[in-house]
């Protein structure tokens, strides 16, 4: 069965220090991995994927995640944290024998402080 | 940017009333999706929707609730009649073909239930 786990439902950072947000997942096919970040009263805004290829992917707002297949984990992270970095971040994985739907975590609320 | 948008924003209604959700999907997509989150909790799953018909649904998607794309562009979501329960934002989503492409997603629709 397919899933996506996010252990950690609140990440503390202090601003300019890096941050770890954590995803593993579970699919029977490959998986097509997916972070998405979601403001206050605002829908899903799309971050990065990892489809295939070099293990690290860049995406908006200076975040990166790294996939990892034997730990089947995909780290969000970000070299230094912003105040404005502050919300709630969902990692999504998809199967590529069924894209019938996205698997969604249970979010991780993301607090940067000053 | 082309983007997902969704009517109304917000839709107080009674319980046991019928409610239409209204998504514009992006115009060259063809898989659309209807996810609802309550309270900023986990994003959950209803359905989705490609080649004009249902190709995958929940087991939250229950014979009170049903989708349609009446004209090509628009695509709703109808919930019967309405229970307490049902009080949540609901997000609407499309992609274009191919498991290795990402959502994007409305602003959401917040319904609540009285």
């Amino acid at each position: 069965a397919q899933s996506v786990a996010q252990p950690e439902d609140q990440v503390n950072v202090a601003e300019g220090n890096p941050l770890t947000v954590k995803c593993t997942y579970s699919v029977s096919g490959n998986p097509y991995l997916f972070w998405y970040v979601q403001y206050p009263n605002r829908g899903l805004q799309f971050l990065l994927k990892y489809i295939t290829g070099d293990n690290l992917v860049k995406g908006s707002y200076g975040f990166e995640a790294e996939f990892n297949k034997s730990q089947t984990s995909f780290h969000l992270k970000k070299p230094s944290a912003l105040v404005s970095d502050s919300a709630l971040y969902f990692c999504a994985v998809r199967d590529n024998n069924n894209f019938n739907k996205f698997y969604f975590g249970s979010g991780t609320k993301l607090n940067v402080k000053p | 940017e082309p983007e997902v948008t969704q009517t109304p924003s917000h839709q107080v209604t009674q319980m046991g009333q019928e409610v239409i959700l209204r998504c514009v999907p992006i115009s060259n997509h063809l898989y659309f999706y209807w996810y609802r989150q309550i309270l900023g909790q986990k994003v959950e799953f209803l359905v989705s929707f490609y080649n004009n018909e249902i190709s995958e649904k929940s087991e939250i998607f229950d014979d009170q609730f049903s989708v349609e794309r009446p004209d090509g562009s628009n695509f709703t979501l109808k919930i019967r009649s309405t229970k307490l329960e049902d009080s949540a934002m609901y997000f609407c989503a499309s992609t274009r073909r191919g498991a290795e492409t990402e959502a994007f997603f409305g602003q959401g629709t917040r319904l609540t239930v009285v």
